[in-house]
Order: C-alpha cells, then sequence, then structure tokens
C-alpha cells in the first residue's frame, strides 16, 4: 500500500513562502496517478488546495489566487508545494495525497486515497 | 461557506441507523461521483466511500453510499461508539470554477 509523508518547516513568517515536500512510498510517483495538497484549519474543514499528474499537468484551486505552485520530482519519488504571499489565514494542517480523477462518461470519478499523517504549518512572525 | 452542504451534526444510540447528507448542485453532485471520508481527532481523514456507493477494502458493510440528483447521503447502520468522528463528502465540482470541493463536515456523535 502506497504510504506518503509530508516534510517541511512548521512555522512561516507572514509575507514569507511555505514549502513542503511529500515523499512517496512503497509505490511508484510515476503510475498514472493524481497528487494532491489538502489543508484543514484548526477545527475548521478541508480545501483543496490542488494536485498534479506524473507527466507534469497541474490542477488548482482558484481561490487561491495562483499562489499555490505544486512541482513533481520523479527521481526522487516526491512532489512538492510551494505556497506563496502567505498570512496567518493559511495555518492548517497540510495533507499530501494520492488522487484519483477519472473521466468516465460524462461524469467524473473523483476520490482521495491514501493520505498522509499531514503537517502542521503556523504562520507566524 | 463550503461548496457542498453538511449538517454540522448528528446523533444517534449504539445500534441505531445514521443518515448523512450532502447537498450540491448540477455542477458538482448532480454531474459527477461522490466521495466520503471518516476523521477522527488528531488523524487524516479516511476514505470510506468512492464512487457514490462503493466501500474500499477493510469498511466494513455497515457503510453505504447513495446519491439523487444534486444531493448523497452517507448511511451508517449497527452504530458503535468507534463510529464518532467528523464525516466529509468530496466530489469534483465542472463549472468554471473547476476543482475538488468538499462538505463541511458532519460530526457524528454516537450516544
Amino acid at each position: 500500500q502506497v504510504q506518503l509523508q509530508e516534510s517541511g518547516p512548521g512555522l512561516v513568517k507572514p509575507s514569507g513562502t511555505l514549502s513542503l515536500t511529500c515523499d512517496v512510498s512503497a509505490g511508484t510517483i510515476s503510475g498514472g496517478n493524481w497528487w494532491s495538497w489538502i489543508r484543514q484549519p484548526p477545527g475548521k474543514g478541508l480545501e483543496w488546495i490542488g494536485e498534479i499528474y506524473y507527466s507534469g499537468s497541474t490542477k488548482y484551486n482558484p481561490s487561491l489566487k495562483s499562489r499555490a505552485t505544486i512541482s513533481i520530482d520523479e527521481s526522487r519519488n516526491q512532489f512538492s508545494l510551494k505556497l506563496t504571499s502567505v498570512t496567518a489565514a493559511d495555518t492548517a494542517i497540510y495533507y499530501c495525497a494520492r488522487t484519483a480523477h477519472i473521466i468516465a462518461v460524462n461524469a467524473i470519478m473523483s476520490w482521495v486515497d491514501p493520505w498522509g499523517q499531514g503537517i502542521l504549518v503556523t504562520v507566524s512572525s | 461557506q463550503s461548496v457542498l452542504t453538511q449538517p454540522p451534526s448528528v446523533s444517534a444510540a449504539p445500534g441505531q441507523k445514521v443518515t448523512i447528507s450532502c447537498s450540491g448542485s448540477s455542477s458538482n453532485i448532480g454531474k459527477n461521483y461522490v466521495s466520503w471520508y471518516q476523521q477522527f481527532p488528531g488523524a487524516a481523514p479516511k476514505l470510506v466511500i468512492y464512487d457514490n456507493d462503493k466501500r474500499p477494502s477493510g469498511i466494513p458493510d455497515r457503510f453505504s453510499g447513495s446519491k439523487s440528483g444534486a444531493s448523497a447521503t452517507l448511511g451508517i447502520t449497527g452504530l458503535q461508539t468507534g463510529d464518532e468522528a467528523d464525516y466529509y463528502c468530496e466530489t469534483w465540482d465542472s463549472s468554471l470554477s473547476a476543482g475538488r470541493v468538499f462538505g463541511g463536515g458532519t460530526k457524528l456523535t454516537v450516544l
């Protein structure tokens, strides 16, 4: 079973850039899946940030207004997130995950599985 | 404000059945498949239903999913205290603001 592990700084200064990496183990990142970043502010619900295909194609949440960039490194079997111009509103647990995005007949099948354990990132001076 | 609407909380006694609703629109639930996730405090979410009504390996058949129009429902029968958790629905929104969308979450309390 594929396993994912987030890593990166737990504290970022306001107006700075949040950078996280997700290591994929027990499976290849080039296996034809999409790979997502999803976040959850403390005590609140889930928000999709974006996702990347192994070929490099990306999709992003329009609400983040181009602040997010997701990249993939097949040689290291990992993918990364950069979020610029952060504010306190970006404080959250950040999860990386494998996602399905299958275009069926006139419909899209999508699910998220498995998830990493999550990493808390706090934006504060 | 979440794109998909869920009740903030539901409760039921052990052994009983509970349903959690998820309401969307023609561009998301009305068009695409729905998934459901279970999240315990301090843990990552876990997939319990995908493709509207399919259960991943290891998920007991006490969990079920259904979809009708622009709404979806998660059902849990034979409630156990271990089912007490937050539950989220999710689907793809095919509108101009296309992307993966989640419900606001429902806290299930097993009394």
